[in-house]
């Protein structure tokens, strides 16, 4: 069953905490995205890979970090110097070969303790 | 600054009845133009997607109006159904990266 699987669905982060969300995809899919999803306030890009070993920030990168080491995983870390990092996280991913259409996971809601 | 402003915040409608979303965007370089529809807890998915070289694209109940000189575009949803209840994203690109600009979404509640 093809997809993309993001985890956990819910995470908590104490003050000054670095924490890692998971995003795996088994599309073959070279492009990945992560977005940030707070209410009200639509999707903002963070950061977003078109290929292995290569990314660029998004609009709204600072105090986070991603690593593209494998095809299939793009990881995003939510830095301390993140101070507001209570939101739904979501990644996505797009086949480069064919159309725009982007696949996005169920989501990640991280919130601060 | 905002480059794609979407309207209404919220809209209920009857079933059967035409929901309208409306989207107007800034930057006239953009060349891709989607609509995502979000259920709640889950991920965004692609409903319908056009390019400025047509005015219209209709797929089932669905039917994208792009108008590049007034720079707007806006999504129909015919029939409209409770199923449809959902959150939608009107969206746009420039480029072959798709790094999507987002509106701020619209709650659709379709009432039975």
């Amino acid at each position: 069953d093809g997809g993309i699987t993001q985890s956990p669905k819910y995470l908590f982060r104490k003050e000054g905490q670095n924490v890692t969300l998971s995003c795996e995809q088994n599309l073959n899919h070279d492009a990945m995205y992560w977005y940030r999803q707070d209410p009200g306030q639509g999707l903002r890009l963070i950061y977003y890979s078109q290929i292995v070993n290569d990314f660029q920030k998004g609009d709204i990168a600072e105090g986070y970090s991603v690593s593209r080491e494998k095809k299939e995983s793009f990881p995003l870390t939510v830095t301390s110097a993140q101070k507001n990092p209570t939101a739904f996280y979501l990644c996505a991913s797009r086949d480069t070969g064919t159309t725009g259409k982007l696949f996005f996971g169920s989501g990640t809601q991280l919130s601060v303790l | 600054q905002q480059q794609v402003k979407q309207s209404p915040q919220s809209l209920i409608v009857q079933k059967g009845g035409i929901s309208i979303i409306n989207c107007a965007y800034e930057n006239t370089a953009f060349d891709y133009f989607p609509w995502y529809q979000q259920f709640p807890g889950k991920g965004p998915a692609l409903l319908i997607a056009i390019r400025p070289d047509v005015s219209e694209k209709k797929e089932g109940r669905f039917t994208i109006s792009f108008n590049k000189s007034a720079k707007q575009f806006s999504l129909h949803i015919m029939d409209s159904q409770p199923g449809d209840s959902a959150t939608y994203f009107c969206a746009a690109s420039r480029g072959s990266n798709y790094k999507l600009t987002f509106g701020k979404g619209t709650l659709l509640t379709v009432n039975p």
